[in-house]
């Protein structure tokens, strides 16, 4: 089965520095690539996600990187505000069009805090 | 986009009673719902995977005669946790998957249900 490790588990940054997320996985077959949020309390947000077919995708201050040859894939905040302190989950899964299941595979998941 | 509500919240209960969850896509039909449990400061472990319709499929390890999953409708399904346990105190979070046009492969979570067993 599918397999997510994700580093570091903890990351202080100072408020406007940019912090960086890595996972790997090992199903080469895997497709998809969520990233989640979660606040304390909160069910995870799902905040941005690339499919294998792209290597990077952005959206404002967050963007994500894919290297399908090296199995792994990572998250960057940029410009990081207080707001941004959570737990960050990357995920991997093997995704298809239609019904039916699939699963999603999460790493451990990073404490990202942002020092103002 | 696309929102998956809980209830309850919280719930407390004492050793050996039964607590139902409810878990609902509100704008949107999901055929599958996923049930997670989170323990603190650890990640999401799922549980079993709910179709509309038919039998949830269990992981590994998971007592499907413990905690059951009824998947009736494309926007409700339903977690019980039977005679439960202190050890079942958990954090149960359901997520669901967007059938919509364009949203096949987000899976969205709700907020997740807050299970303390005395």
């Amino acid at each position: 089965g599918e397999n997510v490790e994700q580093h570091p588990s903890t990351l202080s940054v100072q408020e406007g520095d940019s912090a960086v997320i890595k996972c790997t996985y090992s199903d080469s077959a895997s497709n998809y690539f969520p990233w989640y949020k979660q606040e304390l309390g909160k069910g995870p947000q799902l905040i941005i996600d690339i499919r294998s077919n792209v290597g990077e995708k952005k959206d404002q201050r967050i963007a994500v990187t894919l290297n399908k040859t090296a199995k792994h894939f990572s998250l960057h905040i940029t410009e990081t505000q207080p707001e941004d302190s959570a737990v960050y989950f990357c995920a991997a899964s093997l995704a298809y069009s239609g019904a039916g299941s699939y699963q999603l595979t999460f790493g451990k998941g990073t404490k990202l805090s942002v020092i103002p | 986009g696309a929102v998956v509500s809980q209830h309850p919240s919280r719930v407390i209960c004492k050793s050996g009673t039964s607590v139902k969850i409810e878990c609902r896509s509100l704008d949107f039909q999901a055929t599958t719902m996923f049930w997670y449990r989170q323990f603190p400061k650890q990640s999401l472990m799922l549980m079993a995977t709910s179709n509309e319709g038919s039998k949830a499929t269990y992981e590994q390890g998971v007592e499907k005669d413990k905690f059951l999953i009824n998947h009736a409708s494309l926007t409700l399904s339903t977690l019980t946790v039977t005679s439960a346990h202190p050890e079942d105190s958990s954090f149960y979070i359901c997520s669901a998957r967007d059938l919509r046009q364009g949203a096949l492969y987000e899976q969205y979570f709700g907020p997740g249900t807050r299970l303390t067993v005395t």
